[in-house]
């Protein structure tokens, strides 16, 4: 299984970009990289994920490097609003392959204004 | 969110009584979790299960069993409650294709007192 190391806070300002990074040494062949934004009193809900290069979508990136030990999420110009927990998931589903998803300790993100 | 019902959504029982929480789903997803999340430590998993009567345990699994005799419910069942079960307890399912992204209930908060 998969073992994910994240900074345990970060701060930032209103507009600027925060990229967290998630390391995973022993991320596994069939293993997808997934992150997670979590606020108070929620569940955590999908943000983005990635096999390997880059992804984008609407709201991240994720950037992902050749030998895949590591992954960073990119936000773009933050707003108070992306002031959360942003939670590494390295796994997979594949039958009889994997089920056991085990989440980091995860990222608190302060953003000030 | 994602056809996830998580019941009851709050509780307080007594040191040593039994406790069974809910998870119902309408998405006819194979996997079902188990997390818990306390202060400091994240989500931790607890039973995840990979279809019908098919469960397996997480990392902190001591102290809980868990049931799937339908694809839409997972039951979560503290035998007998501790102050140290005393947590907020989410659900969450998955399709089980491979690239998998987690869908999260609302969570139950569990007091033992």
């Amino acid at each position: 299984l998969a073992k994910t190391t994240q900074p345990i806070s970060m701060d930032s300002y209103e507009g600027q970009e925060v990229n967290i990074t998630c390391s995973h040494n022993n991320i596994a062949t069939n293993d997808y990289i997934t992150w997670y934004q979590q606020f108070p009193s929620q569940g955590p809900r999908f943000i983005i994920q990635g096999y390997k290069t880059k992804v984008t979508n609407e709201v991240a990136s994720l950037f992902i490097p050749a030998d895949r030990k590591s992954s960073t999420l990119s936000l773009p110009r933050v707003s108070l609003s992306d002031t959360a927990v942003y939670y590494c998931l390295v796994g997979t589903l594949v039958y009889n392959q994997g089920g056991k998803l085990i989440f980091g300790q995860g990222t608190e993100l302060s953003v000030k204004p | 969110d994602a056809g996830i019902t998580q019941s009851p959504r709050h509780k307080v029982t007594e040191t040593g009584t039994p406790v069974t929480l809910r998870c119902h789903q309408t998405e006819n997803h194979r996997y079902m979790y188990w997390y818990r999340q306390d202060p400091g430590h994240g989500l931790r998993l607890i039973h995840y299960s990979y279809g019908v009567k098919d469960t397996d345990k997480g990392e902190v699994s001591d102290g809980y069993s868990v049931s799937r005799s339908k694809t839409e419910d997972f039951l979560l069942t503290l035998e007998s409650a501790t102050s140290s079960q005393t947590s907020v307890y989410f659900c969450a399912i998955s399709t089980g294709t491979g690239n998998e992204k987690l869908f999260f209930g609302s969570g139950t908060q569990l007091s033992v007192l």
